[in-house]
């Protein structure tokens, strides 16, 4: 699966939004990008993925260069509770024989501080 | 989303000992499931993937005799530490696929809440 790189950490006031950058230059056709948090002592989160479109649900916004190269995890929002560590992956996903294959690897993420 | 439960959250044994933990996805069933270890201030690191009725793939460096993982059913998998020794201490999460509906080509893993080993 491709390597991504993202910041080591951000700072973010309250009820503003929170621009989390990632970088997947080495990404592949069937690879997809998924962006989990784990806030601290807990279990990762699914937030939101996508393939090339932007995606957006009731978490987050999901925007993705034309390339694909790039994405951004916008938190439109924050809040206190926001803070944690976000993790982007790149994955493949795809058929064979009707299975899916493809496992997250996590790498350092970006600690996110939503500060009052 | 899907939900995962993991038990226990939190689990003190003495060195030698055999400690079990139970991964199961309670709304929606599972053919995959993962287990992962984080030690503190780093990240996630997988140990294995387990297929429902078939062997487990562990990752390299991952001693598959101490670390017995069974997914007997489709929403059920242990992960059992055989002998622990301090130096298995640590965080462990397990994680269920959950197939969407709209097609076998997206997927999403929803992990649990972990469980903490401290080992003395």
């Amino acid at each position: 699966d491709a390597k991504t790189t993202q910041p080591t950490s951000m700072d973010c006031a309250e009820g503003r939004a929170a621009n989390l950058p990632c970088n997947h230059s080495t990404i592949s056709g069937n690879e997809y990008v998924y962006w989990y948090r784990q806030i601290h002592s807990q279990g990762p989160q699914y937030i939101i993925h996508g393939l090339k479109n932007n995606e957006t649900n009731e978490m987050a916004s999901l925007i993705i260069t034309e390339d694909r190269k790039s994405s951004t995890l916008i938190l439109p929002h924050a809040t206190l509770r926001d803070t944690a560590v976000y993790y982007c992956i790149v994955r493949a996903t795809f058929n064979a024989g009707g299975t899916s294959y493809g496992k997250l690897t996590f790498g350092q993420g970006t600690i996110l501080t939503v500060h009052p | 989303g899907a939900v995962v439960s993991q038990h226990p959250s939190w689990v003190i044994c003495k060195s030698g000992t055999s400690v079990k933990i139970e991964c199961r996805s309670l709304d929606f069933q599972a053919t995959t499931m993962f287990w992962y270890r984080q030690f503190p201030k780093q990240s996630l690191m997988l140990m294995a993937t387990s297929n429902e009725g078939s062997k487990a793939t562990y990752e390299q460096g991952v001693e598959k005799d101490k670390f017995l993982i069974n997914h007997a059913s489709l929403t059920l998998s242990t992960l059992t530490v055989t002998s622990a020794h301090p130096e298995d201490s640590s965080f462990y999460i397990c994680s269920a696929r959950a197939m969407l509906r709209d097609g076998l080509t997206k997927n999403i893993q929803y992990f649990g809440a972990g469980t903490r080993l401290s080992v003395l």
